[in-house]
């Protein structure tokens, strides 16, 4: 069963600097989503990207963050000068084919420490 | 605010028990989803809901439109049943992203 995969499971990093959260989505999904959960909190919509461009993105989501698609199959999150409150799990997710408004097939995460 | 209210927050049950976690919201949504949250963090999707009724195994999950509320039933609760459980929705305005509820803690007792 096809399945969505992300990269690393575990990233530490100190503060200040820049990290890149990679995911493979499923192949011919269109709606790709990241999604964050800080720790013992609920999970926050980060941004939404379709069509090689963000179409919705929240307020978290500032100019620290940045989200690509390089090479039509990896789907990356950019933290340009990570801070301590940018601990946490990192998820991508996408749904199938046939549209945004449908089930969402969920990575196993990253999870981000800034120190 | 918030948008999504999950109750309760925690739940112990021994195991064979039938349970129910319930979801509220204030906004109008197209769809429902229950989802599973497991120990090691990763997120699995239950369901997705409309309207009226779905049924998965021991897993059944409802949702009233005009009441704005969906519940999630499990029967002969399994101690592998353990985990977090979480309804999230899709609202009207979104482009599919989903807005979480802040999840029941699930505990089944051998």
């Amino acid at each position: 069963e096809p399945e969505v995969t992300q990269t690393p499971s575990h990233q530490v990093t100190q503060m200040g600097q820049e990290v890149i959260l990679r995911c493979v989505p499923i192949s011919n999904h269109l709606y790709f989503y990241w999604y964050r959960q800080i720790l013992g909190q609920k999970v926050e919509f980060l941004v939404s990207f379709y069509n090689n461009e963000i179409s919705e993105k929240s307020e978290i989501f500032d100019d620290q963050f940045s989200v690509e698609r390089p090479d039509g199959s990896n789907f990356t999150l950019k933290i340009r000068s990570t801070k301590l409150e940018d601990s946490a799990m990192y998820f991508c997710a996408s749904p199938p084919t046939g549209g945004s408004y449908n089930e969402q097939f969920f990575g196993p995460g990253t999870r981000l420490t800034v120190l | 605010k918030n948008e999504v209210e999950q109750s309760p927050q925690n739940l112990t049950a021994q195991e064979g028990e039938f349970i129910t976690i319930n979801c509220s919201y204030s906004v109008g949504i197209s769809a429902l989803h229950w989802l599973q949250q497991h120990p090691g963090g990763g997120i699995v999707s239950l369901f997705m809901l409309s309207s009226g009724k779905k049924k998965h195994g021991r897993l059944i999950a409802t949702i009233n439109i005009q009441e704005k509320h969906s519940s999630l039933h499990i029967t002969a609760s399994h101690p592998r049943d353990s985990a977090v459980y979480i309804c999230a929705i899709h609202y009207g305005g979104s482009q599919g992203n989903l807005i979480f509820g802040k999840g029941t803690k699930l505990s089944v007792k051998p």
